[in-house]
């Protein structure tokens, strides 16, 4: 398996743009996370869908972030319109819930490093 | 959840056991301990995990105090690429999201 695939890896762009983040789960993996990764702030949970349904959106900042997961091996993250302290390392994550008891082993993505000017 | 205290950076030297440690003093009977860890510019990897016993895997090892309100993950022979922020989260296993907190920068030296 070729892992988490995030793209774009880097993304630049200027404020008021839309941007929209892409992330691939591993095949048979039924939970998927998103999170964003400042200096100030650490590495924060913005939301995890379970079987492509979304279980907890608390920590998406704003409504000018929406997740979607339209299907089990496709997730988005858009950000309209996005604003310079949006720039951040936005990872996603996947997970097989029947996996070993008690194992909660999250298989994160290379990122996506988000610059908005 | 528990809340977890750790160091917030330690070093090692190269070839040395690297042990970090966690305090968890507020944990619950069905939470376990997680491990990960985050080397520069890429995502969190998972290490290893543990409930009331000892664990050991390829990566490492974990000690768990037998009243569980502290545990040590082990390194037996760091490398410099063992340089990493390390994460200890408590969890219930039903809770499938990791929340991370500021984790330990652990730098190994030549």
């Amino acid at each position: 398996d070729a892992g988490v695939i995030q793209s774009p890896r880097h993304e630049v762009t200027e404020m008021g743009q839309e941007v929209t983040l892409r992330c691939k789960p591993i095949s048979g993996h039924d939970y998927l996370f998103w999170y964003r990764q400042t200096m100030m702030r650490g590495l924060e949970l913005l939301i995890y869908f379970n079987n492509n349904v979304p279980i907890d959106d608390s920590g998406m900042p704003e409504d000018r972030f929406s997740a979607k997961m339209p299907n089990a091996s496709f997730s988005t993250l858009k950000i309209q319109p996005s604003e310079p302290r949006d720039s951040a390392v936005y990872f996603c994550a996947s997970s097989l819930r029947s996996g070993p008891s008690g194992a909660n082993v999250l298989t994160f993505g290379a990122g996506s490093r988000l610059t908005v000017l | 959840d528990a809340k977890t205290t750790q160091p917030p950076s330690m070093d090692c030297a190269e070839g040395r056991a690297a042990n970090l440690p966690c305090n968890h003093s507020t944990i619950s009977g069905n939470e376990y301990v997680y491990w990960y860890r985050q080397i520069h510019s890429q995502g969190p990897q998972y290490i290893i995990h543990g409930l009331k016993n000892n664990e050991t895997n390829e990566m490492a090892s974990l000690i768990i105090t037998e009243d569980r309100k502290s545990s040590t993950l082990i390194l037996p022979h760091a490398t410099l690429r063992d340089t990493a922020v390390y994460y200890c989260i408590v969890r219930v296993a039903s809770l499938r999201d990791m929340r991370f907190g500021a984790g330990t920068r652990l730098t190994v030296k030549p």
